[in-house]
């Protein structure tokens, strides 16, 4: 089936703007996730949505960064007023439904390559 | 802190040999360890671990995990120049988001 996608593929904004980035996940995956890779370094959690919630917004960098989403499928990720440091590659991963105690692998999208100018 | 270290950061190897990856952790309640590999952009997965000493194996990739001494280690045998990628190594533990090292970049050269 399909894989997780996402949009832009790239975005080049100047500083200050404001930038949504789409992900849309594997059908009948609940679990989204968010993460950050940016130049030499590893891939850096951001934020976790179970369905339309999001019980884990440890990640998120500063108040300029907000996710959503809608539908217990697609999901936004908004960057307000962006900054230079802002500029990575935005990873989305979806997976299935969590048991309590075991654990999912994680598939990721092709991510977002973002540039702040 | 939790902590995933992976060594060596980068390795370069001639078509055929074989390799051996390694990642360390620190993890409070430990679920599981996974690995990717990462090539342009999206990560793509290999395996994921959750037993000690029961080895994973896909064609020329393995992968074991020693929950006693917390390390894994990847092996590639026969290397291909398709081999050549950064090698992501991640854990998850009570929570839900994965935990990464920097990777390992691999060069595998003909």
């Amino acid at each position: 089936g399909a894989g997780v996608s996402q949009s832009p593929s790239n975005k080049v904004t100047e500083k200050g703007k404001d930038v949504e980035l789409r992900c849309d996940p594997i059908s009948g995956h609940t679990a989204l996730y968010w993460y950050r890779q940016s130049l030499g370094q590893g891939l850096e959690f951001l934020i976790y949505f179970q369905g339309n919630s999001a019980p884990d917004k440890s990640g998120l960098p500063s108040d300029r960064f907000s996710a959503e989403r809608t539908g217990g499928s697609v999901s936004t990720l908004t960057i307000q007023r962006t900054q230079q440091e802002d500029s990575a590659v935005y990873l989305c991963a979806s997976s299935p439904p969590r048991l309590a105690g075991g654990a999912y692998e994680q598939y990721f999208g092709p991510g977002t390559r973002l540039t702040v100018t | 802190e939790d902590k995933v270290v992976q060594s060596p950061l980068s390795l370069v190897v001639h078509e055929g040999d074989t390799v051996t990856l390694n990642c360390s952790y620190e993890v409070t309640n430990f679920r599981s360890l996974l690995w990717y590999k990462q090539e342009k952009k999206a990560p793509t997965f290999l395996f994921m671990l959750t037993s000690s000493g029961i080895e994973k194996k896909s064609g020329r990739l393995s992968s074991i995990l020693d929950k006693k001494e917390l390390f894994s280690i990847l092996n590639i045998t026969a290397t291909q120049t398709g081999d050549s990628a950064i090698y992501l190594c991640a854990v998850v533990n009570s929570g839900y988001a994965l935990n990464f090292g920097k990777g390992t970049s691999l060069l595998v050269t003909p």
